[in-house]
């Protein structure tokens, strides 16, 4: 079966880093996607990727290996508006889009 | 940016009547839009794609006769949940591509919160 794995929920403090991680088992790779999503909305896009590597935007980055069937999305110098769920999604073969449950990441001041 | 909207953005109904979701994109041409439902504290679960004057695929475990989908222009997708129970009470978000399997063109709607009394 296809199956994504994500951390529940972390914590972290205003101002750190956080590292999200996100494995995989999927029937084929077409990218890997990474969704942030604050309570009662929907989701707004983060990052694709397709090939293996490290891709910074900002503040955030995600990487990708997909030897290892592995990502991870870092924040970096975090902000209290950073507290939503951070949602990993992988496009299999078929090209549908697998959702992991997400992680929930808190943020305290 | 692209932008999808969706009407309502709440609403509240008694068990055993239709409610009818729109979905509309409002600056681009959607070619495929998907329906999904999430409850709480769980993830988007996909519940069907639907292309523009063709029936929708439904994902497996949903009953399409409860959830009738239509994609009738390029810029409206309608999701209807017929007969609601308390246990259709959820968050349900659509969203929007141009172009078949361009996830990462993918626009989400801002959702809406169903509630079945």
């Amino acid at each position: 079966g296809q199956n994504i794995d994500q951390p529940t929920e972390m914590t972290a403090t205003e101002g750190a880093i956080v590292q999200i991680n996100c494995t995989y088992q999927t029937s084929g790779f077409n990218g890997l996607f990474w969704y942030q999503q604050h309570a009662g909305e929907a989701p707004t896009f983060l990052s694709y990727n397709v090939l293996d590597g490290l891709e910074e935007k900002g503040r955030f980055s995600s990487f990708l290996s997909r030897s290892k069937g592995y990502s991870y999305l870092l924040l970096k110098e975090l902000q209290m508006k950073d507290s939503a769920s951070y949602l990993c999604a992988v496009v299999d073969s078929n090209y549908q889009l697998i959702w992991g449950a997400g992680t929930k990441l808190i943020i305290k001041p | 940016g692209a932008v999808v909207s969706q009407h309502p953005s709440w609403v509240i109904c008694k068990s055993g009547t239709s409610v009818k979701i729109e979905c509309r994109s409002l600056d681009f041409q959607a070619t495929t839009m998907f329906w999904y439902r999430q409850f709480p504290k769980q993830s988007l679960m996909l519940m069907a794609t639907s292309n523009e004057g063709s029936k929708a695929t439904y994902e497996q475990g949903v009953e399409k006769d409860k959830f009738l989908i239509n994609h009738a222009s390029l810029t409206l997708s309608t999701l209807t949940v017929t007969s609601a129970h308390p246990e259709d009470s959820s968050f349900y978000i659509c969203s929007a591509t141009e172009r078949e399997h361009s996830y990462n063109e993918q626009f989400f709607g801002p959702g809406t919160r169903l509630t079945v009394l």
